[in-house]
């Protein structure tokens, strides 16, 4: 399977734990991008990585949230001290270039829940 | 301030007629334009897009149109079958700037 890989699928936390959120983008890619689906909203930027580097991060909120994208293995969006409002749908994307006109390609997503 | 709007959170249209959903745009620097189909607990998958030197592009039963004085692009999918039923996200951008996502349209295809 080439496709963007993202696990768990879905993911249930107790308030005040830490999500891990993995992605391995397609094979050939090296950018990847983190998305956060509210439900019935559209998809909102969070951060863009290359490899051992973030690129932009504007979209990820300034306390709780990091990503990291190591030079072995996949990418990370970590969420510490999960609320309640953190329940949604994380969308992992990778590209073949920095966001230039090409598409990006998303994997299936992680549906996380905060009981 | 939402840069990227779908107005139509629904459409429903008879199997076999067009579907034509909308999307427009703020921002003037956009230059590349993407459409996106999404069915339930799945990831957006792409489906057609569009450069700013274009005023329409077309891929079998999809074409998207631009126009760009407007600020405006449609997905006219014809004819419209059940399992084009799914929600529709348009995406823009300008190079070297991130994607930015409409709220999406919810399409259903009646038999």
């Amino acid at each position: 399977n080439a496709g963007v890989m993202q696990n768990p699928r879905h993911l249930v936390r107790r308030r005040g734990q830490e999500a891990r959120l993995r992605c391995s983008p397609m094979k050939g890619h090296s950018h990847v991008y983190w998305y956060r689906q509210l439900p019935e909203e559209g998809l909102k930027f969070m951060v863009y990585l290359q490899k051992e580097n973030i690129i932009d991060e504007s979209g990820m909120p300034k306390e709780r949230f990091s990503a990291e994208f190591p030079k072995e293995g996949p990418s990370i969006l970590r969420i510490q001290q999960v609320v309640r409002g953190d329940s949604a749908a994380y969308f992992c994307a990778s590209s073949p270039v920095d966001r230039g006109p090409q598409p990006q390609h998303f994997g299936d997503g992680t549906r996380l829940s905060i009981l | 301030d939402q840069q990227v709007k779908q107005n139509s959170p629904s459409l429903s249209v008879q199997e076999g007629r067009i579907s034509i959903l909308n999307c427009d745009y703020t921002n003037s620097m956009f230059d590349y334009f993407l459409w996106y189909k999404k069915y339930p607990a799945e990831g957006p998958t792409f489906l057609i897009s569009i450069s700013s030197i274009k005023d329409k592009n077309e891929d079998g039963r999809f074409t998207v149109f631009l126009n760009k004085s407007a600020k405006h692009l449609s997905l006219h999918i014809v004819p419209s079958q059940p399992g084009d039923s799914a929600v529709y996200f348009c995406a823009a951008n300008a190079l070297g700037q991130n994607f930015v996502f409409g709220p999406g349209t919810r399409l259903s295809v009646l038999p």
